[in-house]
């Protein structure tokens, strides 16, 4: 079983644009993230969310907008995509109560390009 | 948030032991270290974590320094599989919103 699941793996799309990465976790755990992985590799936070409330946003363009339906989903949704977009996301999650020692678990990545 | 330092690039030949160091000069007495890794096309995966003492797990070693400005993660056997860049990380445990932030990391290359 996945433990932390993305869908879809690849996406193409044109500027401007609206597009949803959708994320599912079947770990138990109560808090999910988004990341950015940019065309120099580095990895960046986006947003934190524990029992579906928002806990971080990292100064992402209010464009960029996270819904979490329920504790084992937090899907992305971007409205007016940008060539900028264009980069790898990741899902992640893990657990409150181990916190600061929790363990992240990441989803396997969607590609997004922006044409 | 405090800073890590790690070199850009790392080799080491394969089941050889290789260890990858992180300086954090300036780590307060309650942050943790992670160590993750990002296997080519991957998502990052955990590899160990520690505050104070050295730590031990299936994948690998931790070793942190007296004054825990400097911690090293060894691999005992590098494996081809372990080609990876390898992230540490300090987690404030005393900022329940404190979270990851990655650096530049360690691209390991591992020579058959």
């Amino acid at each position: 079983d996945t433990a932390v699941s993305q869908t879809p793996k690849y996406l193409v799309t044109q500027m401007g644009n609206d597009k949803s990465i959708k994320c599912e976790q079947n770990l138990g755990h109560d808090t999910m993230y988004w990341y950015k992985q940019d065309s120099k590799k580095f990895l960046k936070i986006m947003f934190s969310y524990n029992n579906k409330e928002l806990i971080i946003n990292e100064t992402v363009p209010n464009r960029f907008s996270p819904k979490s339906p329920d504790k084992a989903h937090l899907n992305l949704h971007i409205n007016s995509l940008e060539l900028g977009d264009s980069a790898v996301y990741f899902c992640a999650s893990s657990q409150e109560r181990e916190w600061p020692a929790d363990t992240q678990y990441f989803g396997p990545g969607t590609r997004l390009t922006v044409l | 948030d405090a800073k890590t330092t790690q070199p850009n690039s790392m080799e080491s030949n394969e089941e050889e032991p290789v260890h990858l160091p992180c300086n954090h000069s300036t780590i307060s007495g309650t942050d943790y270290i992670h160590w993750y890794r990002q296997l080519p096309s991957q998502g990052p995966e955990y590899v160990i974590h520690g505050l104070t003492s050295n730590v031990n797990n299936r994948m690998a070693s931790l070793a942190i320094a007296e004054d825990r400005k400097s911690s090293t993660l060894i691999l005992h056997r590098a494996t081809l599989r372990d080609a990876a860049v390898y992230y540490c990380i300090l987690r404030d445990s005393t900022n329940t919103g404190n979270q990851f932030y990655f650096g530049t990391g360690t691209s390991l290359t591992v020579i058959p």
